[in-house]
């Protein structure tokens, strides 16, 4: 089964902290993105990148950054932890001529900064 | 730009009775939409996905919905909710152009009550 991994479920960081959240998917995807999810706000896109090393911003980019050293994973940095940081997160991938395929998401990794 | 308006952001249905969500997207273009859920704590899960052809879609779980590009409409119904049914549910369209990403709707949440 394929399968979109983010390496942690729950996540407790303090104030300032530096946050890695990993992403790996197993399907050679070429399009990975990073949603946050909040309540009355949707999904709202961090970041993208649309092959290994390529990025582009989404939506809400400030305070986060990402790296795509390989194809099958996709970071998601927070460079110093803030309180309006918690939330949940969310990775997706989709193969690169798939605007028809959807995406596969992981199941989240719900963070609380304090 | 292509956008999706999901109208009511709580349904409440009786189990047994017919599921209607609704979705209405706005696209200048021939659109793929897809209908995602979200069980608690989890991530999102293609239901189903318009993209050519037949204009009624069948999913997952005896949902289902239609494309009506007269009414630009997507709705998701289900004949007869099943207390399982209660979760998120997430209309998106695929963007046209650029890098064709989902545009999603603000969600709807699904009580079912006996």
């Amino acid at each position: 089964d394929v399968k979109v991994t983010q390496s942690s479920r729950y996540l407790v960081k303090r104030t300032g902290e530096k946050v890695f959240l990993e992403c790996v998917q197993d399907m050679d995807h070429e399009n990975m993105f990073w949603y946050r999810q909040d309540p009355g706000l949707g999904l709202r896109l961090i970041y993208f990148s649309y092959d290994v090393k390529m990025k582009e911003k989404g939506d809400i980019p400030e305070g986060y950054s990402v790296s795509r050293e390989k194809k099958e994973r996709f970071s998601l940095i927070l460079e110093s932890a803030s309180t309006n940081q918690t939330s949940m997160y969310l990775c997706a991938s989709r193969p690169i001529l798939g605007a028809n395929y959807g995406y596969t998401f992981g199941s989240g990794t719900r963070l609380t900064v304090v | 730009a292509q956008s999706v308006t999901q109208l009511g952001s709580h349904v409440s249905v009786s189990e047994g009775a017919l599921v209607l969500l609704r979705c209405n997207y706005s696209s200048s273009v021939p659109p793929y939409l897809f209908w995602y859920v979200q069980y608690p704590n989890q991530g999102l899960q293609l239901l189903l996905k318009y993209t050519t052809g037949a204009t009624l879609v069948k999913g997952i779980n005896g949902f289902e919905a239609e494309f009506k590009k007269s009414e630009t409409s997507f709705h998701l119904t289900k004949p007869s909710a099943h207390m399982s049914d209660a979760a998120e549910y997430f209309c998106a369209v695929s963007e046209a152009g650029g890098y064709n990403k989902l545009i999603f709707g603000a969600g709807t949440r699904l009580a079912v009550h006996p």
